[in-house]
Formats: C-alpha cells, structure tokens, sequence
C-alpha cells in the first residue's frame, strides 16, 4: 500500500522567505501525487497535483511542486512567503486504486 | 454549483447513541470517499464507494457503517458513537479520470462525549 512521510509537523517561516515543505511517499506502482491546502475550520483545497508528463508542477497561489522519481519525492515550495499562506498543508499520493493516502501534514506559520 | 455537501457540519452526541452523517456530491463522480481527521494524524480513509452499489473498507472501518443510497449521495452511519470516535469527518468525491482529483466536502465536526 501507498504510504507519505512529511516530518516536521509545525513549520514557521518569516514572510518573504522561502517555504518548503516536504514530502516522500512509496508506492508499487507510478504514482499520482497531490498537495492540498486547509485553511481554519475549512475542508481541503487542491493546491496541485502530478499525474504524468512534466516534473515540475505548478498550482494555486504561487506554490509548485517537484516530482523526483530517483528520491521519491514530491516537496512543495514558494520562493515568498505570504501572511495568507498560514494553514495546514497535506501531501496525498494515489495509486490509481480508490485510495488516497495522506500525510500527517505540515502546519505553516508565517512570521510577520 | 455546491460540489460536496455534507451535513450536519456539527453534532455532539452521547456515548451509544446513533447518527448518519450525510453526504452528496453533483459532479456526477463515480467514486465517494468517507475520511476522519485527528490532530497529528493527517486523514484517515474510513470507507469508500468506487461506484453506486459497492462500498470497500478503508484504514479505519471499525465502529462504522455506509450506504451509497445512489450515484449522488454517500451517507457514514455511526451505529454506537463512542468518544474514540470524536474527530472531524470529511466526504470527498473524485473526477473519473486517471489521476483524477478529490473535491472535499467542508466536513462535520462530531464530539461524542
């Protein structure tokens, strides 16, 4: 079964700085990798998602992610960190059955 | 259009009683998904529906009853709540394409006490 590891359950940045956060899963087969966004007491946005094709993934609000296959990796960046991006960030990896297995996600702090 | 709607999106209820959580989706998805989220824990699949008639269990079935009642609508039954079973509980539904992306419903905060 498909597994996510992202370490480092509090993450805090200053704004303007770099936020990277990352993630590495294992899976049998070629996966589907997703980042998702959950802002307070809300349900989870997708922020980007690798299915196939280009490496480098671009999504919502500036973020991107890398898919490194040799690492496998799938680390989600944002060269400057806004006020906005404070929240709680999921790694997701899908093997293309009918399950999405989570990370147990990053919490963002942003530094005024 | 409403995507994933679930209700209610809060309820507390007392040890050993019963409740539905109901969820419906109108995005004509194939698949349906029941997830719990916990502190540290990220979320966790309770059960899923890869199509109307057919339910599989997921990580954490246990304490837990669903019904795909039709393409629409995927309810999670708690048929003795217990305080293990406090958690915010989230339906997702997911495009039928290869990789297709889930489209979460806003969740149901459930506090058995």
């Amino acid at each position: 079964a498909q597994s996510v590891t992202q370490l480092g359950s509090h993450v805090s940045v200053s704004e303007g700085a770099l936020v990277l956060l990352r993630c590495n899963y294992s899976s049998s087969v070629p996966p589907y990798l997703f980042w998702y966004v959950q802002y307070p007491n809300q349900g989870l946005q997708l922020l980007l998602k690798y299915t196939t094709g280009a490496t480098l993934v671009k999504g919502i609000n500036g973020f991107e992610a890398e898919f490194k296959k040799s690492e496998t990796s799938f680390h989600l960046t944002k060269p400057s960190a806004h006020m906005s991006d404070a929240a709680e960030y999921f790694c997701a990896v899908s093997d293309g059955d009918n399950r999405l297995a989570f990370g147990k996600g990053n919490q963002v702090v942003v530094i005024p | 259009n409403a995507g994933v709607t679930q209700t209610p999106k809060f309820q507390v209820l007392k040890t050993g009683q019963s409740m539905t959580l109901q969820c419906a989706q109108d995005m004509n998805h194939n698949s349906m998904y029941w997830y719990r989220q916990d502190p540290g824990m990220g979320l966790r699949l309770i059960y899923y529906s890869a199509s109307e008639g057919t339910t599989d269990k997921g990580e954490v079935p246990n304490g837990y009853n669903v019904s795909r009642l039709n393409k629409r609508e995927f309810s999670l039954r708690l048929e003795s709540a217990a305080p293990s079973q406090t958690s915010v509980y989230f339906c997702a539904s997911r495009a039928p394409l290869v990789g297709g992306g889930y489209t979460f419903g806003s969740g149901t905060r459930l506090t058995v006490v």
